[in-house]
This record gives structure tokens, sequence and C-alpha cells, in this order.
């Protein structure tokens, strides 16, 4: 059971270029988030998913894309790599969405824009 | 708006000193209230949490107690250990809006020397 999984865990990308953050939980969990983080602040949602097929925006989602095709894999894509994006990412999953439930995450992806 | 306020780290102990980290929320509703712990190189865990007022959540001799009147959820530890240098951050979730979404403090980094 290897929990919340994400790659890669360190990139840098040049102004204007495109990726793809992966995550994948095999926890069967519906319920799958992404996170990021700047220096010194908390963390902030970017994108939530419900279910597979099912996604919605969160705080911050402006320059990024998610889909969610199947219930083990949540990608986050940036489109048009802005220095802005600079951040650590973290992926988190759970079984639902009482208050009680607990959000597992992934080691994060540290991303850097220049 | 909801939000969590922490103490600014970093916070500096020697093994066996008495931990406090401060951790104050804003919230319009009912919150449940957690501390999640990031080790080194890995990723979130969740320490402990508390649902409602005057709960306490305990883990790993780590306290902390759901303080409605003073809307507080200070986190507390009797002997620190070497092996307890990591980031803590305090975070609140809502029942309102049904995402599950996680509102963090900005994190209190903890060293422990010998």
């Amino acid at each position: 059971n290897a929990g919340v999984t994400q790659t890669p865990k360190f990139r840098i990308l040049k102004i204007g270029q495109s990726m793809t953050l992966q995550c994948t939980q095999d926890m069967n969990h519906n319920y799958m988030y992404w996170y990021r983080q700047d220096p010194g602040m908390g963390l902030k949602l970017i994108y939530y998913s419900v279910g597979a097929g099912i996604t919605d925006k969160g705080e911050v989602p402006n320059g990024y894309n998610v889909s969610r095709s199947t219930t083990e894999d949540f990608p986050l894509r940036l489109e048009l790599a802005a220095p802005s994006q600079t951040s650590v990412y973290f992926c988190a999953s759970s079984w639902g969405l009482r208050l009680t439930d607990t959000q597992y995450f992934g080691p994060g992806t540290r991303l850097t824009v220049l | 708006g909801d939000s969590v306020t922490q103490m600014e780290g970093p916070v500096t102990l020697s093994e066996e000193a008495f931990l406090t980290i401060n951790c104050t929320y804003t919230a319009t509703g009912y919150p449940s209230l957690f501390w999640y712990v990031q080790y080194p190189g890995e990723g979130l865990q969740l320490l402990l949490k508390a649902t409602k007022a005057d709960d306490k959540g305990s883990n790993k001799g780590f306290e902390a107690t759901y303080r409605k009147e003073t809307t507080s959820f200070h986190l507390e530890k009797g002997s620190v250990q070497v092996s307890d240098s990591a980031v803590y951050f305090c975070a609140l979730t809502l029942d309102s809006g049904n995402t599950g979404k996680l509102i963090f403090g900005q994190g209190t980094t903890l060293q422990v020397k010998p």
C-alpha cells in the first residue's frame, strides 16, 4: 500500500513551458485534492475532485487544469508556466467529506519556473 | 473569511524541553481542527485532530485541546526529541460547501537539538 504518490519530485521549467504533475492513490478514495504551498505560507487548494469525471475549482485555480478519468489518478496540468507558479505542490486524497475524515498527502513536487 | 494563524518559526528547543506551538482560527461555522506534521522529504501526515469544542486530540505524546472560547488549538508536548524536528501545520475544515477543503496555517518549523 503506497498511499499517495507524486511524480516528479523536482522540476525546473522555463516560462511558457507546459507540464503535468502526476498523482496516484491506491486507497480507493473518492476525493482527491491539489494544494500549493508558497514559502512561509499555508497550503492553498487549487482543484479538487469528488469522484471520477467530477472536478471543481478551489481557491487558486488560475493557470491550472485537472482531469479525473479514474479513481486512482488526478493529474494537474500547467499549460503556460509562469514564475508565480513556483511552489511546492501537494496532492491529497480522502475517503469522504465528513469533518472527521483524514486527508492523506503525497510527498510533494517542488516546481521552479525561471 | 475563514483562516488559521500559527506562531512564527523556527522554534528551536533542546531535547526534553516542553513544546508549545500556538494556533488560533477564525471560522464562520463549527470547524474540525487538525495538526499535520511534515518530516523532511516527506508528505504531510495527520498528527491529531479534534472535531468539537473541548475535545482533546492526542498522538505520539502530542496533545491539543479545541478551545472554542479562545478559538485556539495549541499543540503541546511535554518532552521533545530530536526525531520531532519537522514542520507542523494547523488546519481546519468546515462542513459548508461539501468540499472537504482544509484551510492551513503557514506552518511552524521545529528544530530539536540534542
